[in-house]
């Protein structure tokens, strides 16, 4: 069992460049979530989904964009990276909406020049 | 928004002796407060949680006790290891339409043999 995959393992972006993200779960859980981790500031929520077809906003938002097609998947998008968006970015899943276990893939390290 | 703080950043404990680590929220309404041990390189993973309609939780050489008057939860592990060494996080969450983690700083724990 895979649990969460997450690609590219680590990548290293020219400012103003797009870039996805690729988050995949295979176990079926109906809520997703992106979260960034910077030193000093723990883990922040970007965006989420309960369920296939929807998304939500999370702490920090801006300059991200996601899309849940289908169960399995959750990608993320920068339209166009700014230095600031440089960090460590898990994807999780989790069974149910509230107070469930989140299950964490392994992690994309971003850079962005 | 919720915000939690956690301490101390950093701890270095003696293999066998305990390590406290101390979470504060602000939000009243939070009600689920979990825990979370991330191993170099790796996501984080869920350790041992706790729900305000409890003050405390045993699970092995893990526990964690809650104070929802004092807004305060904090975890304890006892007879310390090696392989216990890693950044452990506190996050708190409330029963809402997303499963919204708000995490602490973290703090790393090392364990010297």
């Amino acid at each position: 069992i895979a649990g969460i995959t997450q690609a590219p393992t680590s990548q290293i972006l020219a400012a103003g460049r797009r870039m996805t993200l690729r988050c995949t779960q295979d176990m079926r859980h109906n809520a997703m979530y992106w979260y960034r981790q910077d030193l000093g500031l723990g883990l922040r929520l970007i965006h989420y989904s309960n369920t296939a077809g929807t998304t939500g906003k999370g702490e920090v938002p801006d300059g991200y964009s996601v899309s849940r097609a289908n169960t399995d998947d959750f990608p993320l998008t920068l339209a166009s990276a700014v230095p600031s968006q440089t960090s460590v970015y898990f994807c999780a899943s989790s069974e149910g909406q509230a107070n469930n276990e989140q299950f964490f893939g392994p992690g994309t390290r971003l850079t962005v020049l | 928004g919720e915000n939690v703080e956690q301490h101390p950043s950093t701890l270095s404990v003696q293999e066998g002796d305990s390590a406290v680590i101390k979470c504060t929220y602000s939000d009243s309404a939070s009600n689920y407060f979990p825990w979370y041990k991330q191993e170099l390189g790796k996501g984080p993973q869920l350790i041992i949680d706790i729900r305000s309609n409890v003050g405390e939780k045993k699970d092995q050489r893990i526990a964690v006790t809650l104070n929802k008057t004092a807004k305060h939860f904090s975890l304890h592990i006892t007879e310390t290891q090696p392989e216990d060494s890693a950044v452990y996080f506190c996050a708190a969450s409330k029963q809402t339409g997303a499963n919204n983690l708000f995490f602490g700083t973290g703090t790393r724990l090392t364990v010297i043999p």
